[in-house]
């Protein structure tokens, strides 16, 4: 079925260091691919999204492009900050019968940064 | 806009009690999501509505649990009897037709 595997965390890096967190996705069609953040003790916010093969999408510093032939879409970031801490989620959206484009999450990964 | 709002934050209760959960969606979204996160399980989709009627409940993990959606804008979770292996944090998410979801901020559910 479909699905979104993400990298293991903790990943751990030092202020200003270079991020990716990798993820791939299998999936029977052509689904949009999002990346959601979640703070400590908050709900999941939507960080960026693609909608369709090439396409980057991008927001405060993060990107993230949907490659088909290799079906993932790579978390990156050129240098993190201490309030960037936090687990980051790789989603895929279906359309299921009924409608509706239902999110399947990956695992999540949670990132710390240290001053 | 208010966003989502669940309450309560916290919920400590006793096993065998009944639990229910709020949440209040952003006005003019017509889905409604219901999902639990555990370190073990990750995020699991329970349930979700479009306009107030459930569609998919096949995560619902027990007849333990139950959700209503009255009207457009309220929704419950009900947990009876509740059980220590529901302890998890409950998030509910609205959104219009195709995603992005918003999320509130969640109910941290402890049963001792």
């Amino acid at each position: 079925g479909d699905s979104v595997t993400q990298m293991e965390g903790p990943v751990t890096l030092s202020e200003e260091a270079f991020l990716t967190i990798n993820c791939t996705y299998t999936a029977t069609g052509y689904p949009s691919l999002f990346w959601y953040v979640q703070y400590p003790g908050e709900g999941l916010q939507l960080l960026l999204k693609a909608t369709k093969a090439d396409d980057k999408g991008s927001n405060k510093g993060f990107e993230a492009t949907y490659r088909k032939e290799t079906t993932s879409f790579h978390l990156e970031k050129g240098s993190v900050q201490v309030s960037d801490s936090a687990v980051y989620f790789c989603a895929l959206s279906f359309l299921f019968s009924g409608g509706y484009n239902k999110l399947i999450f990956g695992a999540g990964t949670r990132l710390a940064v240290h001053p | 806009d208010a966003g989502v709002i669940q309450s309560p934050r916290h919920e400590v209760t006793e096993m065998g009690q009944e639990v229910t959960l709020r949440c209040k969606p952003i006005s003019g979204h017509d889905y409604l999501f219901w999902y639990r996160q555990t370190m073990m399980r990750g995020l699991e989709l329970l349930i979700y509505f479009n306009n107030n009627v459930p569609i998919d409940d096949s995560g619902m993990p027990e007849d333990r649990f139950s959700a209503k959606m009255p009207n457009a804008s309220f929704s419950t979770l009900k947990i009876q009897p509740s059980e220590p292996r529901d302890s998890a944090v409950y998030f509910c998410a609205s959104s219009l037709k195709r995603p992005p979801l918003h999320f509130g901020n969640g109910t941290r559910l402890t049963v001792t």
